[in-house]
């Protein structure tokens, strides 16, 4: 079972409309927790941390369940500059960080 | 301030030649990472640094690659006798500290195997 597992999607969402998306984790210890997007042959940028009581920037809404293992990203008000992969990040035993292979997202005008 | 940086942006070599890529992290971080990423792939672990020791090699795919990193800073990922299943994209990222911190990326070097 890999570590961090998220749906490749891709989610096509209209522009405005609000999408979620969820990233499982298999580490029950895990402690630190992010979202990353990575854009079209660009390098993958940090799009925030995610805390224990949720946290919110912007129109991005991040959300962690420790007793399901899982962490959510929601968007509200999609733009179109929204469509990108994003990435689910999760810390092993070791601190190491682990990337899950990416949740597509496509906004369409 | 700068972000991380690394050189060359694209590179394009012929089977069997070897190839030096370089990365410069942020100044101040002592944890330095390696990955590579082939065409709509997740990204792959090769390696990471913590100053200037690589306590964790258990990504490299083989012998002809290889890592340094001196001074705490710069890393070079060296890649010897290219195939072409080599061909991807090289990040690297670096972090304040190992555990647990969010990593920052450079833009990559696109390696192209002929």
């Amino acid at each position: 079972r890999k570590e961090v597992e998220q749906d490749p999607g891709p989610f096509n969402v209209p522009e405005g409309a609000t999408v979620a998306f969820n990233c499982t984790y298999s580490n029950s210890a895990s402690q630190s927790f992010f979202w990353y997007r990575q854009d079209c042959r660009k390098e993958p940028k940090l799009l925030m941390s995610v805390y224990s009581s949720g946290n919110e920037d912007g129109r991005f809404t991040a959300q962690l369940n420790r007793a399901s293992q899982y962490i959510s990203l929601l968007i509200r008000d999609s733009k179109l500059s929204d469509s990108a992969t994003y990435l689910c990040v999760v810390n092993d035993s070791w601190g190491k960080l682990q990337f899950g292979a990416g949740t597509q997202v496509v906004v369409t005008p | 301030g700068a972000g991380v940086s690394q050189s060359p942006s694209n590179k394009v070599t012929e089977k069997g030649k070897d190839v030096e890529l370089r990365c410069d992290p942020i100044s101040g971080h002592t944890a330095l990472y390696w990955y590579r990423q082939s065409l709509g792939q997740g990204l792959e672990f090769l390696i990471y640094f913590q100053g200037n020791s690589a306590p964790d090699k258990s990504g490299l795919p083989s012998d002809r690659f290889s890592a340094e990193r001196t001074g705490g800073s710069v890393s070079t990922l060296t890649i010897q006798r290219t195939q072409q299943e080599d061909s991807a994209v090289y990040l690297c990222a670096s972090s304040l500290l190992y555990q647990n911190h969010e990593q920052y990326f450079g833009p990559g070097t696109r390696l192209t195997v002929t």
